[in-house]
């Protein structure tokens, strides 16, 4: 069946810093890919997507490309800030609508 | 913006009693959802729905159940709580199945069972 596999965390960087959270895939097909951004006491958001192989998907300066070949993922950012700090849940969209999510990587960006 | 709301935020429950998290959305979107979200585990999905009067088991129903009276409301019921329904739930809702459709969430009810 569909499968996420994403870094454990809690991942601590400080500021400015070069962020990389790893992200693989397991499904029949070629899903779409998501990655959702949970800060403290919030929901989940909708941080970038990306529907088909080598598609790059970015938003706040975060960037995914969807590598069919090595079934990833991977989040990326090249300089981050304190208010990056959240947990980011890589997802890839299953039959029927239904999200099926990583377990969540925790983020925490020192000053 | 309402967007999915969900009430309550926070609740604490005695072991064997029952409650309902409320779910309302109005965006008219035809597909909801009710995840339950463990520390370390990711989100697993509960029940869904993709319109009114139809309602599907996800990877973990065992002591839940919903209905979809409306397209605006996806209740979860509690019948018998117990500790291991300790968790954080978000209801969410999208327009459809494909890609193009952003699924948006809840800001999650906190539920504490002891």
């Amino acid at each position: 069946g569909n499968s996420v596999t994403q870094m454990e965390g809690p991942v601590t960087l400080s500021e400015e810093a070069f962020l990389t959270i790893n992200c693989t895939y397991t499904a029949t097909g070629y899903p779409s890919l998501f990655w959702y951004v949970q800060y403290p006491g919030e929901g989940l958001q909708l941080l970038l997507k990306a529907t088909k192989a080598d598609d790059k998907g970015s938003n706040k300066g975060f960037e995914a490309t969807y590598r069919k070949e090595t079934t990833s993922f991977h989040l990326e950012k090249g300089s981050v800030q304190v208010s990056d700090s959240a947990v980011y849940f890589c997802a890839l969209l299953g039959q029927g609508g239904k999200l099926i999510f990583g377990q969540g990587t925790e983020l925490s960006v020192k000053p | 913006n309402a967007g999915v709301t969900q009430t309550p935020k926070f609740r604490i429950l005695k072991i064997g009693q029952s409650m309902t998290l409320q779910c309302t959305q109005d965006m008219n979107h035809n597909y909801m959802y009710w995840y339950r979200q463990d520390p370390g585990m990711g989100l697993k999905l509960i029940y869904y729905s993709v319109g009114a009067g139809i309602t599907d088991k996800g990877e973990v129903p065992n002591g839940y159940n919903v209905s979809r009276s409306t397209t605006e409301d996806f209740p979860l019921r509690l019948e018998l709580a117990a500790p291991s329904q300790t968790s954080v739930y978000f209801c969410a809702s999208s327009q459809g199945a494909t890609s193009g459709n952003t699924i948006y969430f809840g800001e999650g009810s906190w539920l504490t069972v002891v």
